[in-house]
Protein backbone atom coordinates (compact mmCIF):
# COMPACT_ATOMS: atom_id res chain seq x y z
CA UNK A 1 0.00 0.00 0.00
CA UNK A 2 1.08 3.27 -0.87
CA UNK A 3 2.30 5.60 1.98
CA UNK A 4 0.66 8.86 2.82
CA UNK A 5 2.52 12.17 4.65
CA UNK A 6 -0.43 14.19 6.78
CA UNK A 7 0.48 17.36 8.86
CA UNK A 8 0.80 16.16 12.41
CA UNK A 9 -1.77 18.96 14.04
CA UNK A 10 -4.11 21.46 12.47
CA UNK A 11 -6.24 24.04 14.25
CA UNK A 12 -10.09 25.01 12.84
CA UNK A 13 -12.65 28.23 14.37
CA UNK A 14 -15.52 26.51 14.81
CA UNK A 15 -18.14 26.98 12.51
CA UNK A 16 -15.72 27.34 9.67
CA UNK A 17 -14.59 24.74 7.09
CA UNK A 18 -11.80 22.85 8.14
CA UNK A 19 -9.41 21.00 4.76
CA UNK A 20 -7.22 18.14 6.68
CA UNK A 21 -4.47 17.87 3.21
CA UNK A 22 -2.93 14.30 2.64
CA UNK A 23 -0.35 13.50 0.30
CA UNK A 24 0.00 10.34 -1.36
CA UNK A 25 2.40 10.98 -4.33
CA UNK A 26 3.41 7.39 -5.04
CA UNK A 27 -0.60 6.30 -5.15
CA UNK A 28 -1.12 3.07 -7.63
CA UNK A 29 -4.12 3.45 -9.84
CA UNK A 30 -6.05 0.75 -7.83
CA UNK A 31 -5.45 2.18 -4.86
CA UNK A 32 -8.36 3.98 -3.15
CA UNK A 33 -8.13 6.93 -0.61
CA UNK A 34 -9.69 6.13 2.70
CA UNK A 35 -10.53 8.41 5.78
CA UNK A 36 -11.09 7.25 9.37
CA UNK A 37 -11.29 9.68 12.54
CA UNK A 38 -10.67 8.55 16.73
CA UNK A 39 -12.10 10.88 18.92
CA UNK A 40 -9.71 10.49 22.21
CA UNK A 41 -11.22 7.64 24.23
CA UNK A 42 -12.93 6.05 21.17
CA UNK A 43 -12.38 3.66 18.39
CA UNK A 44 -11.56 5.07 15.00
CA UNK A 45 -14.88 6.37 13.03
CA UNK A 46 -14.50 5.63 9.14
CA UNK A 47 -15.94 8.60 7.11
CA UNK A 48 -15.26 8.54 3.07
CA UNK A 49 -13.63 6.72 1.02
CA UNK A 50 -12.78 7.80 -2.85
CA UNK A 51 -10.83 6.18 -6.20
CA UNK A 52 -10.51 10.01 -8.51
CA UNK A 53 -13.96 11.63 -8.19
CA UNK A 54 -15.19 14.27 -5.99
CA UNK A 55 -17.40 12.30 -2.91
CA UNK A 56 -19.26 14.08 -0.43
CA UNK A 57 -21.36 12.20 2.08
CA UNK A 58 -23.39 13.73 4.99
CA UNK A 59 -20.14 14.27 7.26
CA UNK A 60 -17.45 15.22 4.92
CA UNK A 61 -16.15 15.87 1.18
CA UNK A 62 -13.03 13.93 -0.22
CA UNK A 63 -11.19 16.44 -3.30
CA UNK A 64 -8.76 14.56 -4.69
CA UNK A 65 -6.52 16.12 -7.19
CA UNK A 66 -6.26 14.91 -10.84
CA UNK A 67 -2.75 13.40 -10.69
CA UNK A 68 -4.17 11.28 -7.48
CA UNK A 69 -1.17 12.30 -5.44
CA UNK A 70 -2.71 14.36 -3.03
CA UNK A 71 -6.26 14.51 -1.20
CA UNK A 72 -7.98 17.00 1.18
CA UNK A 73 -10.69 15.85 3.45
CA UNK A 74 -13.28 18.73 4.21
CA UNK A 75 -15.74 19.09 6.73
CA UNK A 76 -18.15 21.95 5.81
CA UNK A 77 -18.98 23.60 9.09
CA UNK A 78 -16.71 22.07 11.87
CA UNK A 79 -18.04 21.42 15.60
CA UNK A 80 -15.92 21.11 18.81
CA UNK A 81 -17.18 17.55 18.55
CA UNK A 82 -14.94 17.57 14.83
CA UNK A 83 -11.82 17.64 17.48
CA UNK A 84 -10.14 14.47 16.54
CA UNK A 85 -7.30 12.49 14.92
CA UNK A 86 -7.99 12.19 11.44
CA UNK A 87 -6.59 9.54 9.61
CA UNK A 88 -5.41 9.43 5.85
CA UNK A 89 -5.02 5.58 4.61
CA UNK A 90 -3.95 4.89 0.68
CA UNK A 91 -5.16 0.80 0.34
CA UNK A 92 -6.27 -1.47 -2.92
CA UNK A 93 -9.81 -1.84 -2.97
CA UNK A 94 -9.77 -5.55 -3.87
CA UNK A 95 -6.67 -6.98 -2.16
CA UNK A 96 -5.72 -6.68 1.32
CA UNK A 97 -8.00 -5.70 4.30
CA UNK A 98 -6.08 -4.50 7.03
CA UNK A 99 -6.14 -0.93 7.26
CA UNK A 100 -2.53 1.22 7.81
CA UNK A 101 -3.41 4.18 10.00
CA UNK A 102 -0.41 5.83 10.48
CA UNK A 103 0.22 8.79 12.90
CA UNK A 104 -2.72 11.12 11.21
CA UNK A 105 -3.45 14.90 11.74
CA UNK A 106 -4.40 16.02 15.49
CA UNK A 107 -7.41 18.47 14.21
CA UNK A 108 -8.29 20.84 17.48
CA UNK A 109 -11.71 22.98 16.48
CA UNK A 110 -12.09 25.28 18.91
CA UNK A 111 -14.75 28.18 19.73
CA UNK B 1 -21.99 3.33 19.91
CA UNK B 2 -21.15 1.08 17.13
CA UNK B 3 -22.32 -2.03 17.94
CA UNK B 4 -18.97 -3.69 18.59
CA UNK B 5 -18.85 -4.41 22.19
CA UNK B 6 -15.09 -5.19 24.07
CA UNK B 7 -14.74 -6.33 27.27
CA UNK B 8 -13.04 -5.80 29.47
CA UNK B 9 -12.42 -2.07 28.85
CA UNK B 10 -9.63 -2.04 30.85
CA UNK B 11 -6.98 -4.83 31.94
CA UNK B 12 -4.07 -4.46 34.60
CA UNK B 13 -1.68 -7.69 35.21
CA UNK B 14 1.92 -8.09 36.26
CA UNK B 15 4.07 -8.94 33.64
CA UNK B 16 4.24 -13.12 32.45
CA UNK B 17 0.88 -13.37 33.39
CA UNK B 18 -1.56 -14.40 30.45
CA UNK B 19 -4.88 -12.03 29.14
CA UNK B 20 -7.57 -12.98 27.44
CA UNK B 21 -9.89 -10.38 25.84
CA UNK B 22 -13.10 -10.81 24.19
CA UNK B 23 -15.03 -9.12 21.10
CA UNK B 24 -18.58 -9.03 20.10
CA UNK B 25 -18.70 -7.85 16.44
CA UNK B 26 -21.75 -6.90 14.73
CA UNK B 27 -23.85 -9.70 14.31
CA UNK B 28 -24.72 -9.98 10.34
CA UNK B 29 -20.79 -8.95 10.13
CA UNK B 30 -18.42 -12.08 8.30
CA UNK B 31 -15.04 -9.91 9.01
CA UNK B 32 -13.05 -9.67 12.73
CA UNK B 33 -10.38 -7.80 12.72
CA UNK B 34 -8.23 -6.76 16.08
CA UNK B 35 -5.25 -4.12 16.14
CA UNK B 36 -2.98 -2.38 19.09
CA UNK B 37 -2.69 1.24 19.51
CA UNK B 38 0.19 2.85 21.60
CA UNK B 39 -0.07 6.11 22.96
CA UNK B 40 0.67 9.02 19.81
CA UNK B 41 0.45 6.16 17.03
CA UNK B 42 -2.02 5.10 15.14
CA UNK B 43 -3.70 1.39 15.50
CA UNK B 44 -1.61 -1.56 13.65
CA UNK B 45 -2.71 -4.25 12.45
CA UNK B 46 -2.76 -7.37 14.23
CA UNK B 47 -5.06 -9.72 12.23
CA UNK B 48 -8.21 -10.42 10.60
CA UNK B 49 -10.91 -13.17 10.67
CA UNK B 50 -13.36 -14.26 7.55
CA UNK B 51 -16.06 -15.89 9.30
CA UNK B 52 -13.94 -18.65 11.72
CA UNK B 53 -11.22 -18.79 9.36
CA UNK B 54 -8.10 -16.51 10.24
CA UNK B 55 -6.86 -15.48 7.09
CA UNK B 56 -4.17 -12.57 7.52
CA UNK B 57 -1.34 -12.21 10.90
CA UNK B 58 0.64 -9.30 10.88
CA UNK B 59 3.88 -9.74 11.87
CA UNK B 60 3.37 -8.07 15.41
CA UNK B 61 1.87 -10.99 16.36
CA UNK B 62 4.20 -12.88 17.84
CA UNK B 63 3.68 -16.42 19.48
CA UNK B 64 2.91 -15.40 22.65
CA UNK B 65 -0.76 -13.87 20.82
CA UNK B 66 -3.29 -16.47 19.57
CA UNK B 67 -6.68 -15.26 18.55
CA UNK B 68 -9.74 -17.29 17.66
CA UNK B 69 -13.21 -16.89 16.39
CA UNK B 70 -14.81 -20.37 16.64
CA UNK B 71 -17.95 -20.08 15.66
CA UNK B 72 -17.24 -16.97 13.23
CA UNK B 73 -19.13 -14.59 15.93
CA UNK B 74 -17.18 -13.14 19.09
CA UNK B 75 -13.51 -13.37 19.29
CA UNK B 76 -10.84 -13.92 21.28
CA UNK B 77 -7.55 -12.26 21.77
CA UNK B 78 -5.18 -14.34 24.21
CA UNK B 79 -1.42 -12.97 25.00
CA UNK B 80 0.76 -15.10 27.15
CA UNK B 81 3.75 -14.53 29.44
CA UNK B 82 2.58 -11.08 29.42
CA UNK B 83 5.66 -8.08 28.80
CA UNK B 84 5.48 -4.34 29.72
CA UNK B 85 5.85 -4.19 26.07
CA UNK B 86 2.34 -5.53 25.22
CA UNK B 87 0.70 -2.50 27.19
CA UNK B 88 -1.21 -0.78 24.92
CA UNK B 89 -5.22 -0.21 23.43
CA UNK B 90 -6.18 -3.38 21.69
CA UNK B 91 -9.42 -2.34 19.06
CA UNK B 92 -11.64 -4.92 17.62
CA UNK B 93 -13.45 -4.33 14.61
CA UNK B 94 -16.06 -5.89 11.96
CA UNK B 95 -17.16 -5.13 8.72
CA UNK B 96 -18.99 -7.03 5.92
CA UNK B 97 -17.67 -8.86 3.47
CA UNK B 98 -17.30 -6.09 0.10
CA UNK B 99 -14.31 -4.47 -1.64
CA UNK B 100 -14.72 -1.33 0.49
CA UNK B 101 -15.91 -2.89 3.70
CA UNK B 102 -16.52 0.15 6.30
CA UNK B 103 -14.99 -1.70 9.33
CA UNK B 104 -16.60 -0.39 12.73
CA UNK B 105 -14.52 -0.41 15.96
CA UNK B 106 -15.39 -1.30 19.27
CA UNK B 107 -14.35 1.00 21.98
CA UNK B 108 -10.79 -1.10 22.81
CA UNK B 109 -9.53 -2.85 25.62
CA UNK B 110 -6.77 -0.81 27.32
CA UNK B 111 -4.24 -3.03 28.68
CA UNK B 112 -1.32 -2.23 31.16
CA UNK B 113 1.29 -4.73 31.88
CA UNK B 114 2.91 -4.10 35.79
Amino acid sequence: DAKTTQPPSMDCAEGRAANLPCNHSTISGNEYVYWYRQIHSQGPQYIIHGLKNNETNEMASLIITEDRKSSTLILPHATLRDTAVYYCIVRAGNSGYALNFGKGTSLLVTP
Amino acid sequence: DTGVSQDPRHKITKRGQNVTFRCDPISEHNRLYWYRQTLGQGPEFLTYFQNEAQLEKSRLLSDRFSAERPKGSFSTLEIQRTEQGDSAMYLCASSLVYEHGEQFFGPGTRLTVL
